[in-house]
């Protein structure tokens, strides 16, 4: 069945480091990747995606490239400000697409500090 | 539009009690999901629904669980009796085929004594 893993976290930046969030995953198909973020009490907001091998999503300075050959969709930021603290989600699609399930990493919480 | 519509979005009940949740999903999606979410165990599907039909509910953790979607704008998951180890966040998401996204609403934070 699908799968997808994320780094362990929480992880701790200062304002203006570099972000990197790994994530890879198995999946049977060509599934659409996502990255999903959760602000403290909030629901999860769609962050970026990318739909084929080679896409790149990016939103708000966050960027993802689908690599099919690594099975991999690690999203970066080259500069995190204290806003962007939040929980991180990477989703895959099954077949169906948005009328399918969703299967989520575990999430990885990203705390910046000033 | 207003998004996702959820509630209550907070529920303190005692254990044995029923729990209905609500949800309004984006007007013109066609598919609506049910996530429940805890520390645990993370986010798991408990169930969805495409055009108003359950397609998969090999979520749901139990009989005391059930979900309906009378009709295209309207869905309730309802716990009955509820116990203490239901208690987390349920999410309820509507799916757009036309962006290819669920869009999730903000979620009803229940907690069963």
């Amino acid at each position: 069945g699908n799968s997808v893993t994320q780094m362990e976290g929480p992880v701790t930046l200062s304002e203006e480091a570099f972000l990197t969030i790994n994530c890879t995953y198995t999946a049977t198909g060509y599934p659409s990747l996502f990255w999903y973020v959760q602000y403290p009490g909030e629901g999860l907001q769609l962050l970026l995606k990318a739909t084929k091998a080679d896409d790149k999503g990016s939103n708000k300075g966050f960027e993802a490239t689908y690599r099919k050959e690594t099975t991999s969709f690690h999203l970066e930021k080259g500069s995190v400000q204290v806003s962007d603290s939040a929980v991180y989600f990477c989703a895959l699609s099954g077949p169906g697409g948005a009328n399918s399930k969703l299967t989520f990493g575990k999430g990885i919480t990203l705390s910046v500090r000033p | 539009d207003a998004g996702v519509i959820q509630s209550p979005r907070h529920e303190v009940t005692e254990m044995g009690q029923e729990v209905t949740l609500r949800c309004k999903p984006i007007s013109g999606h066609n598919s609506l999901f049910w996530y429940r979410q805890t520390m645990m165990r993370g986010l798991e599907l408990l169930i969805y629904f495409n055009n108003n039909v359950p397609i998969d509910d090999s979520g749901m953790p139990e009989d005391r669980f059930s979900a309906k979607m009378p009709n295209a704008s309207f869905s309730t998951l309802k716990i009955q009796p509820s116990e203490p180890r239901d208690s987390a966040v349920y999410f309820c998401a509507s799916g757009d085929r036309v962006s290819d996204t669920q869009y999730f609403g903000p979620g009803t934070r229940l907690t069963v004594l």
